[in-house]
């Protein structure tokens, strides 16, 4: 158990829907990043917050958006969902704002089906 | 930009047998490189991680080191069980002002008893 928490395990919505993914970071922990894994393009590295702003984006989509809220968890909203955004997201965290000497901590994962 | 490439998968092997999956990565300065696993339904676990040239990380009997000039970071391990069937993320990790973590493409390793 790595101590990242993200909810619901899975979900499956129909395209044009909008959802919301949840992440809790381990305690301590400031820095939040949100990937995707999905069979054509692997894993990818979405957005990263650090104690409320955000730091760092990536391959993320505009009908994507994040936020990090003041208890540090956060929030991905995913909208006008289409049958390729299926995959699973991944949050991690890590204690400081470059993490490069700091370890990233995975969740396990929200599986997101798109039908 | 920075970019991480692994040799394809699947990769079946008896137990006992000597494994290696092949890592090798394009960056600009001085990444830090990573082996992630993820076994069946869960998420990523830190395997090992070396942060400069000529590190070795180690964990649980799997090995890498962090080779500049051929800018590879190979994956190995002695005598590999059924416990190690997962797949296996080779990643890196820039020198700019961020964490962001960017993988390889993933080898799914086999072992059979």
């Amino acid at each position: 158990d790595s101590g990242v928490t993200q909810t619901p395990k899975h979900l499956i919505t129909a395209t044009g829907q909008r959802v919301t993914l949840r992440c809790s970071p381990r305690s301590g922990d400031l820095s939040v990043y949100w990937y995707q894994q999905s069979l054509d393009q692997g894993l990818q590295f979405l957005i990263q917050y650090y104690n409320g702003e955000e730091r760092a984006k990536g391959n993320i989509l505009e009908r994507f958006s994040a936020q990090q809220f003041p208890d540090l968890h956060s929030e991905l909203n995913l909208s006008s969902l289409e049958l390729g955004d299926s995959a699973l997201y991944f949050c991690a965290s890590s204690p400081g704002i470059r993490g490069l000497t700091y370890e990233q901590y995975f969740g396990p994962g929200t599986r997101l089906t798109v039908t | 930009g920075n970019s991480v490439t692994q040799m394809e998968g699947p990769v079946t092997l008896s137990e006992e047998a000597f494994l290696t999956i092949n890592c090798t990565y394009t960056a600009t300065g001085y990444p830090s490189l990573f082996w992630y696993v993820q076994y069946p339904g869960e998420g990523l676990q830190l395997l090992l991680k070396a942060t400069k040239a000529d590190d070795k990380g180690s964990n649980k009997g799997f090995e890498a080191t962090y080779r500049k000039e051929t800018t590879s970071f190979h994956l190995e391990k002695g005598s590999v069980q059924v416990s190690d069937s997962a797949v296996y993320f080779c990643a890196l990790r820039g020198s700019s002002n961020t964490g962001k973590l960017i993988f390889g493409q993933g080898t799914t390793l086999q072992v059979k008893p």
